[in-house]
């Protein structure tokens, strides 16, 4: 079964709303996770790291304070797109893992539509 | 930084073989995954090198090479569902452990008959 968990996987929201996804590890305690997008026929790029208890940390080029990331407990980060706009339509997955070795675990993803 | 190159696609036939190559260039290294992703679903994990050489998993196999910067994904004995973009993925050091992965733009396989 799944051991990262997103929600939801489907979304669909107005121009200028804000939308909120969830990705939960559980069956395992997670200090960081990963937020990824990819567009149609591109590959993942990485958004930003949760980190548990801190700040997250973003990849250059990607706004803050737009995807706000919340990360409050050792199982679930959030990822909140504010004021969304239709290019912001995208596919999102998250990802974690237990530690060192090939313990990677990546959530279903959630499919983003901006109307 | 990271910089990964796959081929962007490739065409082969049911019951082949298929190598789809992967080379990087990283600040640091700490393992290369291989994933497999069909259009709409999350990756699948396929394989995991960290050491130099092969590494076999029924139809399919992953070699690294680390002083090249080099890897390799084959899979035997091709099938229709292998139809799928597979993704070369790259983890670097991340400050108190992590799993950080750069992913390579993705290789779009298409299986025929």
């Amino acid at each position: 079964g799944a051991v990262v968990s997103q929600h939801p996987s489907r979304v669909i929201c107005k121009s200028g709303t804000s939308v909120k996804i969830e990705c939960r590890s559980l069956d395992f305690q997670a200090t960081t996770m990963f937020w990824y997008r990819q567009f149609p026929k591109q590959s993942l790029m990485l958004m930003a790291t949760s980190n548990e208890g801190s700040k997250a940390t973003y990849e250059q080029g990607v706004e803050k304070d737009k995807f706000l990331i919340n990360h409050a407990s050792l199982t679930l980060s959030t990822l909140t797109v504010t004021s969304a706009h239709p290019e912001d339509s995208s596919f999102y997955i998250c990802s974690a893992g237990t530690g060192t070795g090939n313990t990677i675990y990546f959530g279903e993803g959630s499919w983003l539509t901006v109307v | 930084g990271q910089n990964i190159d796959q081929p962007t696609e490739m065409t082969a036939t049911e019951g082949a073989i298929v190598q789809i190559n992967c080379t990087y260039q990283t600040s640091g290294f700490n393992g290369l995954f291989w994933y497999q992703q069909h259009a709409g679903e999350a990756p699948t994990f396929l394989s995991y090198n960290v050491l130099d050489g092969l590494e076999e998993k029924g139809r399919f196999s992953s070699f690294l090479s680390r002083s090249k910067g080099y890897s390799y994904l084959l899979l035997k004995e091709l099938q229709m569902k292998d139809s799928a973009s597979y993704l070369c993925a790259v983890r670097g050091w991340l400050t108190g452990g992590g799993n950080k992965l750069t992913f390579g733009t993705g290789t779009q396989l298409k299986v025929e008959l």
